[in-house]
């Protein structure tokens, strides 16, 4: 099994201001997708952005971006322009690309605090 | 489009009985996930399918099972009941027609076993 490590269990951050969220995985894999779920109150898990390992562009969502290492096997989360509604916890999964690659691993996550 | 339905929301279960959780989707996804989520945790996969009829161990099988007569739906069975499957569980689907689809998530069932 794929191990997916989120080392910071809590982080908060003030509003307007910037935070990111580290994740870093083992994978002996060149090939694989890696994602950020976000999980509010409500207990309902979002998508928030992926990554395609093959891709070195770091991908973007509006205020959502990543910085994807991969020879360091990082792949962090960085929230601008922090909102209140941006406090949940963050989950952060890898999927490998192979064909029998169907199961998604997943971190222990983030809890993140927006301070207003 | 519901998306991925869960029933129930909320159950309490006495030590040794059974039950079932029910997931279905309308997205016409051939795969689909059973996750459980503890505090501290993250989630963990009990089981998969890739399409109806087959069925796959996860990382944490053992006290479950499954079954996946159609593509819509995707139950969970639990058979006599521990404590230690007091948890959240989320069932979760995605489309096989790109490479990088993201699971879609019900909203849960938070199960407690006294």
């Amino acid at each position: 099994a794929q191990t997916v490590t989120q080392s910071q269990p809590e982080m908060s951050v003030q509003e307007a201001e910037t935070v990111t969220l580290s994740c870093t995985y083992d994978t002996s894999e060149s090939d694989y997708y890696l994602f950020w779920y976000k999980q509010p109150p409500s207990r309902q898990m979002i998508l928030v952005i992926r990554q395609e390992a093959y891709k070195q562009q770091n991908a973007t969502e509006n205020r959502f971006s990543v910085n994807f290492q991969k020879a360091a096997k990082s792949f962090s989360l960085k929230i601008s322009d922090s909102q209140l509604g941006d406090a949940a916890m963050y989950f952060c999964a890898y999927r490998s690309a192979k064909n029998t690659g169907n199961q998604f691993y997943f971190g222990t996550g983030t809890s993140l605090t927006v301070i207003p | 489009n519901a998306g991925v339905t869960q029933t129930p929301k909320f159950r309490i279960l006495k030590i040794g009985q059974s039950m079932t959780l029910q997931c279905t989707q309308d997205m016409n996804h051939n795969y689909m996930y059973w996750y459980r989520q503890d505090p501290g945790m993250g989630l963990k996969l009990i089981y998969y399918s890739v399409g109806a009829g087959i069925t796959d161990k996860g990382e944490v099988p053992n006290g479950y099972n499954v079954s996946r007569s159609t593509t819509e739906d995707f139950p969970l069975r639990l058979e006599l009941a521990a404590p230690s499957q007091t948890s959240v569980y989320f069932c979760a689907s995605r489309t096989g027609s790109s490479y990088n689809s993201p699971l879609h998530f019900g909203n849960g069932t938070r199960l407690t076993v006294t």
